[in-house]
């Protein structure tokens, strides 16, 4: 199972551009790498996905180097609301064949200071 | 269009007691999951549906069962409520199709076994 490994907390001010590395060296060769944002009293919410190489969408990137065993969710220009805790995801298989080995990290709490 | 439901949204129960909790997804997703969340933990997946008929056990289902009613609906029981059960528990959906397998997520159920 492909376990991942974040950092626990993060620290930023408004504006500045967040980068969350997540580590999985266990990863396997059709496991995609999912990133949920959660924030207190509420479900996670998705907000990334990528494969390999780099995905961008309106509210983050992630950047996956070749050999897949890590990867780095970027917040540009974060702000006051992005305060949350940010789940790396390892597992979601290509053709979505292997639910059960989903494996959510700990979580990296990012709080953002005015 | 509602997403993912769940009830109730807080339960207290007492030792042995049973009780069911409700999911149900209106976005005609064929897989459901159930996920409990610690303080300081990450979400842990208990049960899954990858499609109507079908479950699964994830990393933590001792104590608990489940039910894919049809398409829509997915429940979760405690059949005798233990106080490490006391948790906040998710459901969530997902289509599984050819590309990843984004998960929407339900308000969840926060449920004290005293």
């Amino acid at each position: 199972l492909a376990k991942t490994t974040q950092p626990i907390s993060m620290d930023s001010y408004e504006g500045q551009e967040v980068n969350i590395t997540c580590s999985h060296n266990n990863i396997a060769t059709n496991d995609y790498i999912t990133w949920y944002q959660q924030f207190p009293s509420q479900g996670p919410r998705f907000i990334i996905q990528g494969y390999k190489t780099k995905v961008t969408n309106e509210v983050a990137s992630l950047f996956i180097p070749a050999d897949r065993k890590s990867s780095t969710l970027s917040l540009p220009r974060v702000s006051l609301s992005d305060t949350a805790v940010y789940y790396c995801l390892v597992g979601a298989s290509f053709y979505g064949g292997s639910q059960g080995n989903l494996i959510f990290g700990k979580g990296t709490k990012l709080s953002v200071k005015p | 269009n509602a997403g993912v439901t769940q009830t109730p949204k807080f339960q207290v129960l007492k030792t042995g007691q049973s009780m069911t909790l409700q999911c149900a997804q209106d976005m005609n997703h064929n897989s459901m999951y159930w996920y409990r969340q610690d303080p300081g933990m990450g979400l842990r997946l208990i049960y899954y549906s990858a499609s109507e008929g079908t479950t699964d056990k994830g990393e933590v289902p001792n104590g608990y069962n489940v039910s894919r009613l049809n398409k829509r609906e997915f429940s979760l029981r405690l059949e005798s409520a233990a106080p490490s059960q006391t948790s906040v528990y998710f459901c969530a959906s997902s289509f599984t199709g050819s590309v990843g397998n984004e998960q929407f997520f339900g308000p969840g159920t926060r449920l004290t076994v005293l």
